[in-house]
């Protein structure tokens, strides 16, 4: 399978855990994003990397939330001291380079605060 | 603000007829829209897209229809099946730097009878 891979699928932890999630993009798709969706809600844009460079965070990012990319493969997402409101699905998706292209999505990973 | 949203929160459709999802955006600078498909516990899956230069644009079983006039986008399904059943998505992408930021609908939920 060649698609978008991410883990774990799921993560359950306790309020104030820091958490971090990984993503493997298409191997050939210079861009990679984040999304964060809510139960009965399309993906909210969290970020997106361009090869390995950050080029764009939505104000959904707080300090808490930090993306990296470090060799322009796969992604983490870490939250650091969780709270209840972190509970969402988070959506990883890449694409080529080149304007606007189709996004590739994985099945996400699943983040539940107790 | 400007926004992307779905007329119909869910659509109950028989098996065999066709299927119609509208979307209506308000950004005049989206420049390009893509339709998707969320199965439960899945990502979203990339169905169709179509740029802001196109009023129609054809696909397996699928057509994607865009009025930049009253800014509306619809799906349409031919013969749909009961794996049609599923949450579908627009979203659309701005004319500007910021390639890939996709706004999403909250989606319609398709409903598929015997």
């Amino acid at each position: 399978d060649t698609g978008v891979s991410q883990n774990p699928r799921h993560k359950i932890t306790k309020r104030g855990q820091n958490v971090t999630f990984r993503c493997d993009p298409i191997s050939e798709h210079n861009r990679l994003y984040w999304y964060r969706q809510t139960l009965g809600q399309g993906p909210e844009f969290l970020t997106y990397f361009q090869n390995e460079a950050q080029l764009e965070k939505s104000r959904l990012l707080s300090d808490r939330f930090s993306a990296e990319r470090p060799k322009g493969s796969f992604s983490t997402l870490e939250i650091q001291r969780t709270e209840q409101g972190d509970s969402a699905m988070y959506l990883c998706a890449s694409s080529p380079s080149g304007g606007n292209q189709p996004q590739h999505f994985g099945d996400g990973t699943r983040l539940s605060i107790l | 603000g400007e926004s992307v949203g779905l007329h119909l929160p869910t659509l109950s459709v028989q098996e065999g007829d066709n299927s119609i999802i509208n979307c209506a955006y308000s950004n005049s600078a989206s420049d390009y829209f893509i339709w998707y498909k969320q199965e439960s516990g899945k990502g979203p899956q990339f169905i169709i897209d179509i740029r802001s230069n196109m009023d129609k644009r054809q696909g397996q079983r699928v057509t994607v229809l865009l009025n930049k006039t009253v800014k509306h986008l619809s799906l349409q399904i031919a013969a749909t099946q009961p794996g049609d059943s599923a949450v579908y998505f627009c979203a659309e992408g701005p004319k500007t730097d910021s390639w890939g930021k996709f706004q999403f609908g909250a989606g319609t939920q398709v409903v598929v009878t015997p």
